[in-house]
């Protein structure tokens, strides 16, 4: 079973816009990682953000974690027809060597 | 690029037979994790390698083994093909508890 859900399973913006993922998973973390998959192939490594963090930044990107909602949120700001793609959160679970995946996030980026 | 390259990108089999994957990982990474993901679905997690040695196993059966190698590259065998078996294959390699980064993937069809 996957322990990760992302919430919206499918995501469709004007370029330009905001786009807002949620993640939300089930048992303790070590750290949890966000993917971007562009069809069906390997998965670009986006951020990592460590339990005892609350917000990372890379670029346009903006995750945050809350732990006791046990939840995250992935922002892409000023969004580009490039990241058109599927989103993926993963938790490193404590005492777990494994990443473990929700379904993903579909997003689409109209022009 | 991440560093991570995995060979062959696609392969077709006869349910019944056996099949090699393998994976290159990235220079300095001594911990190498295998994912299958079925269409539309999110990566689940195999098993991981680390200094040779399994450290984790997913919910597989034993057909799937593996093999880490001194220069932490990485193996997965699948034994007696199932039609269920048809998916994408990822290979990720990294530190342990840090960022994972994945290769291409090798795209397994079984008939």
């Amino acid at each position: 079973s996957q322990q990760g859900e992302e919430d919206p399973q499918a995501l469709s913006i004007q370029e330009g816009e905001n786009a807002t993922m949620n993640c939300s998973y089930k048992t303790s973390i070590n750290n949890l990682q966000w993917y971007r998959q562009n069809s069906g192939r390997g998965l670009v490594h986006l951020i990592l953000i460590r339990s005892n963090e609350r917000e990372k930044h890379s670029g346009r990107l903006r995750v945050t974690l809350d732990t006791s909602k046990k939840s995250s949120s992935l922002l892409i700001t000023a969004s580009r027809a490039a990241d058109t793609a599927s989103y993926f959160c993963a938790t490193g679970i404590q005492g777990a060597q494994k990443l473990v995946f929700g379904q993903g996030t579909r997003l689409t980026i109209n022009p | 690029e991440t560093g991570v390259t995995q060979s062959p990108t696609h392969l077709i089999k006869t349910r019944g037979q056996q099949v090699t994957l393998r994976c290159s990982s990235q220079s300095g990474h001594n911990t190498v994790s295998w994912y299958q993901q079925a269409l539309g679905q999110g990566p689940q997690f195999i098993f991981q390698y680390y200094r040779e040695e399994e450290n984790g196993r997913g919910n597989f059966p034993p057909r799937f083994s593996g093999l880490q190698f001194p220069n932490y590259s990485s193996e997965l065998n699948v034994n007696a093909l199932e039609l269920d078996d048809s998916a994408l294959y990822l290979c990720a390699s990294s530190l342990v508890w840090t960022e994972a980064f994945f290769g291409q993937g090798t795209r397994l069809t079984v008939v």
